[in-house]
């Protein structure tokens, strides 16, 4: 069974430029999330999805992050226009979905953005 | 406001010997424990859980343990070998959050030869 496909792997761009993460779950899987990892810290959720629905966006800077998932498949993150705190490894996860209050998460590798 | 928190950044214990993670929380609504393990330039990997109706939960050389008065968990591995050298984090989740996963900072753990 294929895991969580992200890319690009890593990123590097100056501060106000956008950039764009992609994600590709494991097939079947319902749940869709997407975390923050910065330096020393642990992952912090931004967003969830059940589907092509939103399920969960409290912790994103909706200011400049945005995610789509339209078809309930693959996903996209965006910052537009990036700061330098942004510089953190970005992971997306995704799950079964079950109606359980929990499922587990299988997580891809995740993208590395520094921002200059 | 850290809800989980692993309050040792690293840990190095010798190949064989028992290597100890801790974890704290504050948030009583949660209700199932889960530790991940990462290795550098990979995903967080799924560990062992462990439900709040339980005190302990075993798999292989893996035990956590659940102190919920103390509102307190630990992650024992027992023989450690150098292949568990790695970055574990410790999450919770609760029922009225859905799956959402609260982390900790994270604990590197280095087993040495």
């Amino acid at each position: 069974e294929a895991g969580v496909a992200q890319s690009p792997r890593y990123k590097i761009i100056e501060k106000r430029q956008s950039v764009a993460f992609w994600c590709n779950p494991i097939s079947g899987h319902a749940t869709l999330y997407w975390y923050q990892q910065i330096l020393g810290q642990g992952p912090k959720l931004l967003i969830q999805f059940q589907n092509n629905g939103v399920v969960d966006d409290s912790q994103l800077p909706k200011d400049r992050f945005s995610a789509e998932r339209l078809k309930g498949v693959d996903s996209t993150l965006k910052i537009q226009p990036a700061k330098l705190e942004d510089s953190a490894v970005y992971l997306c996860a995704s799950s079964t979905g079950g109606s359980s209050s929990y499922n587990e998460q299988f997580f891809g590798p995740g993208t590395r953005l520094t921002v200059l | 406001d850290q809800q989980v928190k692993q309050n040792s950044p690293s840990l190095s214990v010798q190949e064989g010997r028992i290597s100890i993670l801790n974890c704290d929380y504050t948030n009583s609504m949660f209700d199932y424990f889960l530790w991940y393990k990462k290795y550098p330039a990979e995903g967080p990997t799924f560990l062992i859980s462990i439900s709040s109706i339980k005190d302990k939960n075993e798999d292989g050389r893996f035990t956590v343990f659940l102190n919920k008065s103390a509102k307190h968990l630990s992650l024992h591995i027992v023989p450690s070998q150098p292949g568990d050298s790695a970055v574990y984090f410790c999450a919770a989740s609760d029922k009225t959050s859905g799956s959402r996963l609260t982390f900790g900072e994270g604990t590197q753990l280095t087993v040495n030869p």
